[in-house]
């Protein structure tokens, strides 16, 4: 059974700051994964999908990468902003692509 | 224009009643999901549903029952409501359900907070 961990759980920061978000796996045999932003009260955005097949993938300030063989993601975040702040949240696609979520992490940037 | 979307937004009912809540996603995708949101905020897996193939997770009571009456719809029932049933519940569409070589990249409606009293 797949079980995903985010690391911390938590995390503040002052704006311009860059920050590095960690997701493990336990499974490697994965589809995909998929990084996702939530804000409070809302529905997720997906920020970035990494296919099993590639190492990384870049979109404007975001950087995720993938290493299958040792279970791991990481989302990069260059020059922090604030309006950044939210829950992020790794997914892993498996059978049925099918996402397996990890617990997210909170962060805050402060102006 | 929103991609995919859920009706209600908010769901307060009573313990034992039956209750659904709609999915329409106008992706043109051929795979919908849906996911509940618990109180600590966790996300898990309820089902992946294509024209083809109905996937469930194991945990998932069978009080819950997705149905699905066109390729752009699934509409989730529940039936006996229970205290526990208490979350958001979230909609997502994609593109393909079996290839692996396909973007295969999940989009979410904006959640359907449900309160059972």
């Amino acid at each position: 059974k797949q079980e995903v961990t985010q690391i911390p759980a938590a995390l503040s920061v002052p704006e311009g700051e860059n920050l590095v978000l960690n997701c493990s796996f336990t499974d490697s045999a994965i589809y995909n994964l998929q990084w996702f932003r939530q804000d409070p009260g809302k529905g997720l955005t997906s920020l970035l999908l990494i296919q099993s097949s590639q190492r990384e993938q870049t979109s404007g300030r975001l950087n995720a990468s993938l290493d299958k063989s040792s279970g791991r993601s990481t989302l990069y975040i260059a020059a922090s902003q604030p309006g950044d702040s939210a829950t992020y949240l790794c997914a892993v696609g498996g059978a049925g692509n099918m996402l397996t979520f990890g617990g997210g992490t909170r962060l805050m940037v402060k102006p | 224009d929103t991609a995919v979307s859920q009706t209600p937004k908010y769901l307060v009912t009573q313990m034992g009643n039956d209750k659904s809540i709609k999915c329409e996603q106008n992706l043109g995708h051929d795979t919908m999901y849906w996911y509940k949101q618990d109180s600590k905020k966790f996300l898990k897996i309820m089902f992946s549903y294509n024209n083809k193939e109905l996937i469930i997770n194991e945990t998932v009571p069978n009080r819950f029952s997705p149905k699905s009456p066109d390729k752009a719809h699934l509409n989730l029932h529940i039936n006996s409501l229970e205290l526990g049933d208490s979350a958001v519940y979230f909609c997502a569409s994609s593109q393909d359900l079996f290839s692996r070589e396909l973007d295969n990249e999940q989009f979410f409606g904006p959640g359907t907070r449900l309160t059972v009293l």
